[in-house]
């Protein structure tokens, strides 16, 4: 069975801190993606990035940065210098190939950012 | 504008009273997905569509119908609600190519009394 745990529930941290918010998945599969998506206070889910299970090269966007490690299944997000509009709920996702697509997708409990000004 | 909408965006409503959540998208996207969202729990997959007529059960099927007769609409059906399916609701849409990431519309908010 697939699984995602976002072990932390909640976080605060101070303006301008940096953060990592981690995430460990759990599947047999040797394909897979993994993503993440940020739900601000408004509700709508914004797609923050994709990652393939053949490509553990990690990625820095702007202020944001994943680190991909099959050896521990974990796949983490950093957020550098942290921004008041960063506060958020951040879900991690596993998405698993079934049948003709990667139509079953698996989220994380997700973990609350409150940063502070 | 690319877009995945849901309506209603809000209901309150009283058990057993059946009801059809909405949703269509102006993508052509092949795959359409429901997923329902719950404090702790994160979003779980109600159903899900891989393209007109094809529709199979995510991880908490259970008291949902969906239908998918037009490749751009796919209704989230409540025959008989209960309290317990009381949540925020999201639909989603994606191209049988670019599966993941999906597409996801804003919500919509169903209270049951």
């Amino acid at each position: 069975a697939q699984k995602v745990t976002q072990a932390q529930t909640e976080i605060s941290v101070v303006e301008k801190e940096d953060v990592t918010l981690d995430c460990v998945y759990e599947t047999r599969d040797t394909t897979y993606y993994l993503f993440w998506y940020k739900q601000p206070p408004s509700g709508e889910l914004v797609f923050l990035i994709r990652r393939n299970s053949f490509d553990e090269q990690n990625e820095i966007s702007g202020r944001y940065s994943w680190n991909f490690q099959k050896s521990t299944s974990s796949f983490n997000f950093t957020i550098t210098a942290s921004q008041v509009v960063d506060s958020a709920v951040y879900f991690c996702a596993l998405s698993v190939f079934s049948k003709t697509s990667y139509d079953k997708v698996i989220f994380g409990p997700g973990t609350s950012l409150s940063v502070i000004p | 504008e690319a877009q995945v909408t849901q309506n209603p965006r809000y209901l309150i409503t009283v058990t057993g009273k059946k009801l059809t959540v909405t949703c269509s998208q102006n993508m052509n996207h092949e795959y359409m997905s429901w997923y329902r969202q719950d404090p702790g729990l994160g979003l779980r997959q109600i159903y899900y569509s891989m393209n007109v007529e094809v529709t199979d059960k995510g991880d908490v099927p259970e008291g949902y119908k969906v239908s998918r007769k037009e490749k751009r609409n796919f209704p989230l059906i409540l025959e008989s609600p209960s309290p317990n399916q009381t949540s925020l609701y999201f639909c989603a849409s994606a191209p049988w190519w670019a599966n993941p990431p999906q597409h996801f519309g804003d919500g919509t908010r169903l209270s049951i009394l």
